[in-house]
């Protein structure tokens, strides 16, 4: 089993573009998030996803949005990239929201936005 | 406010010393993470608890839910102990079984 997978690994984008990172899970989970991860602060979470075909938003969500048309496959888009998203984005998924909620993680995406 | 507080925020100790990291919250919990992070490389979680003590070879985390505490100690660390080290909780009132994290302890072990 690969477990939580991310493409790409990094990414540079200009002020301004779009881009869709992919994340994407064989354990059968339901849930899946999406974090990022910038110096001195803890993981934020970004949207998350109970479900194939739901989504909802969590701590940071502006300037990103998410789509689960599969229940194995979270894919985070930003429409127009700003430098202040520059950061390392995790993806997580768990299999229920059981009381523990033990998440697995993608080995992260880093992205620099100019 | 972070409701999940770890010290310290930086350790550097020498082989073979034993080591212990801190985390308090503040929130209730349902469970209590420690969260492995190597340079470069992904998250792997190293332990899920609600009471007690877990061990895993030379790593042994503790929890005392009345004072919101827990902390993870390493025996007889290595360099390739080296990493971040993050404490998160899952919120017991939360619907989503939200994980709150703390902003990593980084540890280097020098041989």
């Amino acid at each position: 089993n690969a477990g939580v997978t991310q493409t790409p690994k990094f990414r540079v984008l200009k002020t301004g573009q779009s881009m869709t990172l992919l994340c994407a899970q064989d354990m059968n989970h339901e849930y899946m998030y999406w974090y990022r991860q910038d110096p001195g602060m803890g993981l934020r979470l970004i949207h998350y996803s109970v479900g194939e075909g739901t989504t909802a938003k969590g701590e940071v969500p502006d300037g990103y949005n998410v789509s689960r048309l599969k229940k194995q496959n979270f894919l985070l888009g930003l429409e127009s990239a700003a430098p202040s998203q520059t950061s390392v984005y995790f993806c997580a998924s768990s299999y229920s929201l059981a009381w523990a909620n033990e998440q697995f993680f993608g080995p992260g995406t880093r992205l620099t936005v100019l | 406010k972070n409701e999940v507080e770890q010290s310290p925020q930086n350790l550097t100790a020498q082989e073979g010393e034993f080591i212990t990291i801190n985390c308090s919250y503040s929130v209730g919990i349902s469970a209590l993470h420690w969260l492995q992070q190597h340079p470069g490389g992904g998250i792997v979680s190293l332990f899920m608890l609600s009471s007690g003590k877990k061990k895993h070879g030379r790593l042994i985390a503790t929890i005392n839910i009345q004072e919101k505490h827990s902390s993870l100690h390493i025996t007889a660390s290595h360099p390739r102990d080296s990493a971040v080290y993050i404490c998160a909780v899952t919120d017991r009132g939360s619907t989503l079984g939200r994980l709150y994290f703390g902003r990593g302890t980084q540890l280097t072990v020098w041989p």
